[in-house]
């Protein structure tokens, strides 16, 4: 079975940079694509970008010069996020999904982060 | 960016009806279009994907229909269990984008 959980700090500084970990079980990374959706507290879903097993990205434009996905250590079966320059608006529940090109099958719980002093 | 405008933004309905939630693209999707459910403080669910075909493991009492621009999730007999949001989901040009969803709640 394959399961997504994210891990990373619930609280960033204004001006920090938020990084988050992916990690999946049940699969490898090695196939599919891993997305980045977020959703700001009683808000609808935002996807952030993706990135293939092979290490493309595709990001969203308004995120894009704030944004980097990477894949992390494949022996641990990792992807990685990473947004900067964080403001109150980044405050939302992150969530890593596994999909294809056609819809995400499996997602993470979700974590909250919040962008605070 | 390809909008999603789904309707009704919510509503109102008993066991047992039959409820239908309409998505509509700013251009054609041919059929790289999903639906997914979302219950508070949990993660969506995939429901229906590329229009039509329904995800392993969901109930039978959920279709989806469309392509093109305009697409439908339908819910034959909505039982406890399906109060929920739902949402629309394009994934047929970069950045993919989602409807603003849709709650159905309890009449």
């Amino acid at each position: 079975q394959v399961q997504l959980q994210e891990s990373g700090p619930g609280l960033v500084k204004p001006s920090d940079t938020l990084s988050l970990t992916c990690a999946v079980s049940g699969a490898s990374i090695n196939s599919h694509y891993y997305n980045w959706i977020r959703q700001p507290p009683g808000k609808g879903l935002e996807w952030i970008g993706h990135i293939f097993y092979t290490g493309s990205t595709n990001y969203n434009p308004s995120l894009k010069s704030r944004v980097r996905m990477s894949v992390g250590d494949r022996s641990k079966n990792q992807i990685s996020l990473k947004l900067n320059s964080v403001t109150a608006a980044d405050t939302a529940v992150y969530f890593c999904a596994r999909g294809t090109s056609w819809a995400a099958a499996h997602w993470g719980q979700g974590i909250l982060v919040t962008v605070s002093s | 960016d390809i909008q999603l405008t789904q309707s009704p933004s919510s509503l109102s309905a008993s066991i047992g009806d039959r409820v239908t939630i309409t998505c509509r693209a700013s251009q054609s999707l041919t059929n790289y279009l999903s639906w997914y459910q979302q219950k508070p403080g949990k993660a969506p669910i995939l429901l229906i994907y590329a229009a039509s075909t329904l995800q392993s493991g969901v109930p039978s009492r959920f279709s989806g229909s469309g392509s093109g621009t305009d697409f439908s999730l339908t819910i034959t007999s909505l039982q406890p269990e399906d109060f929920a949001s739902y949402y629309c989901h394009q994934t047929y040009n970069t950045p993919w984008t989602f409807g603003q969803g849709t709650k159905v709640e309890f009449k």
